[in-house]
């Protein structure tokens, strides 16, 4: 069965504190693996994609890497207003679909 | 950026009524959409993929009876809830994705039935 898992679910830190978020999976094909953030009440924005292990991509303070089992976002010196919930989506190979995990709520304080 | 909207954002209707939630790509043509719904803590469940000019393809589980889903257009899709329950009541979000493999997310409706 596709199971993608994060962790931990809920991780608060102190501004300035870096830390890294986990995103496990086990899928039949993996097509491509997706980060989003997601605000209270509203549609996940869209962070990265990465395609193969060994890959990494940038953004400000956010940094996502892929192996063959699992995923990293880390979160250098964050700030309070990266406070939100972080999603990961695998893309299936075969259908295209996304299957997202739970989720890690970030809350970052001053 | 790629820009997906949602209209309305929310709504409150009777049990018994119908209700429609229009999905806009605002700046790409969307060959595929989806529609996914939310519960309160949980993460996105897909209902429903559409692709313009064909029939949409639920997910099991899904009564596409009651959800319907219509892909009329390349930047335009609708999800009707018919005959709307209070256990309907939800977070749905479309999604979006154009010639570029990368899923775009609306902001979501709110669906509140009494």
């Amino acid at each position: 069965e596709d199971q993608v898992t994060q962790s931990p679910e809920a991780l608060r830190l102190q501004e300035g504190e870096s830390s890294s978020l986990n995103c496990s999976y086990t899928v039949s094909g993996l097509r491509g693996l997706f980060w989003y953030r997601q605000d209270p009440g509203k549609g996940p924005e869209f962070l990265f994609t990465l395609y193969s292990a060994g890959e990494e991509k940038e953004k400000e303070r956010l940094k996502a890497t892929l192996t063959k089992k699992e995923s990293f976002l880390h979160i250098t010196a964050p700030k309070p207003e990266d406070s939100a919930t972080y999603l990961c989506a695998v893309q299936l190979s075969n259908t295209g679909k996304l299957i997202f995990g739970q989720g890690t709520t970030l809350q970052v304080k001053p | 950026g790629a820009v997906v909207s949602q209209h309305p954002s929310w709504v409150i209707c009777k049990s018994g009524t119908s209700v429609k939630i229009e999905c806009r790509s605002l700046d790409f043509q969307a060959t595929t959409m989806f529609w996914y719904r939310q519960f309160p803590k949980q993460s996105l469940m897909l209902m429903a993929t559409s692709n313009e000019g064909s029939k949409a393809t639920y997910e099991q589980g899904v009564e596409k009876d009651k959800f319907l889903i219509n892909h009329a257009s390349l930047t335009l899709s609708t999800l009707t809830v018919t005959s709307a329950h209070p256990e309907d009541s939800s977070f749905y979000i479309c999604s979006a994705r154009g010639v570029v493999n990368e899923q775009f997310f609306g902001p979501g409706t709110r669906l509140t039935v009494l």
